[in-house]
């Protein structure tokens, strides 16, 4: 079956440190991976999606980076965080072959407090 | 631009019905969905409409009007558990997911 993990779960950082999440897939290869960010009272925003290796798209301009270094692994980056950056990231991956259906399987999130 | 409308906020009491209402304007429309997303845990699929009708899960349903621009989500005899955020997404025509901000339903025993 799949899996999906992302890490870590929970973590604060000052205003103008770097950030690194990472998000990996099993039991599946190929498949379409997003990371979204989730503010209080808001909709799920689309921040980055890939569909392949070294394939990123950006949805929203903003300091934050993702990269796909292997088909399974999804990371989002930044070099300097915002106080605006502060919210709960979603990894999440759906299957090349059922995109129509836009059925996402969602990893266990990561709550990030910039202070 | 897209917009998806659904209350922040509900409160039904166990054993009852409860109905979720969901409403959008999009670019285009390739399928609705719900997704139930309890505190601080990541949003699970409920279900999914592209058709007008009803679509019928056990305990939950999801009913869709495409002319209207509306859906929504039906679950009954409550249980505790049900207390949830409950998430509307519609595909554009671009196979992108726009969200709603999500009802959150409170169980009252």
């Amino acid at each position: 079956s799949q899996t999906i993990h992302q890490w870590p779960a929970t973590l604060v950082q000052p205003v103008g440190s770097p950030l690194s999440l990472e998000c990996t897939v099993e039991g599946t290869s190929n498949p379409n991976l997003y990371w979204y960010r989730q503010a209080a009272g808001r909709g799920l925003q689309l921040l980055f999606y890939s569909v392949g290796i070294g394939q990123i798209s950006s949805e929203v301009p903003q300091n934050l980076s993702a990269s796909r270094p292997q088909d399974r692994q999804f990371i989002l980056s930044s070099k300097k965080l915002l106080l605006s950056d502060s919210g709960f990231y979603l990894c999440a991956w759906s299957s090349l072959d059922r995109v129509e259906t836009g059925e996402l399987f969602f990893g266990e999130g990561s709550r990030l407090t910039v202070l | 631009g897209q917009n998806i409308d659904q209350p922040t906020e509900m409160t039904a009491t166990e054993g009852a019905i409860v109905q979720i209402n969901c409403t959008y304007q999009t670019s285009g429309f390739n399928g609705l969905f719900w997704y139930q997303q309890h505190a601080g845990e990541a949003p699970t699929f409920l279900s999914y409409n592209v058709l007008d009708g009803l679509e019928e899960k056990g305990r939950f349903s999801s009913f869709l009007s495409r002319s209207k621009g509306y859906s929504y989500l039906l679950l009954k005899e409550l249980q505790m558990k049900d207390s949830a955020s409950y998430l509307c997404a519609v595909m554009d025509s671009n196979y992108q997911l726009i969200w709603g901000a999500g009802t959150k339903l409170i169980i009252k025993p």
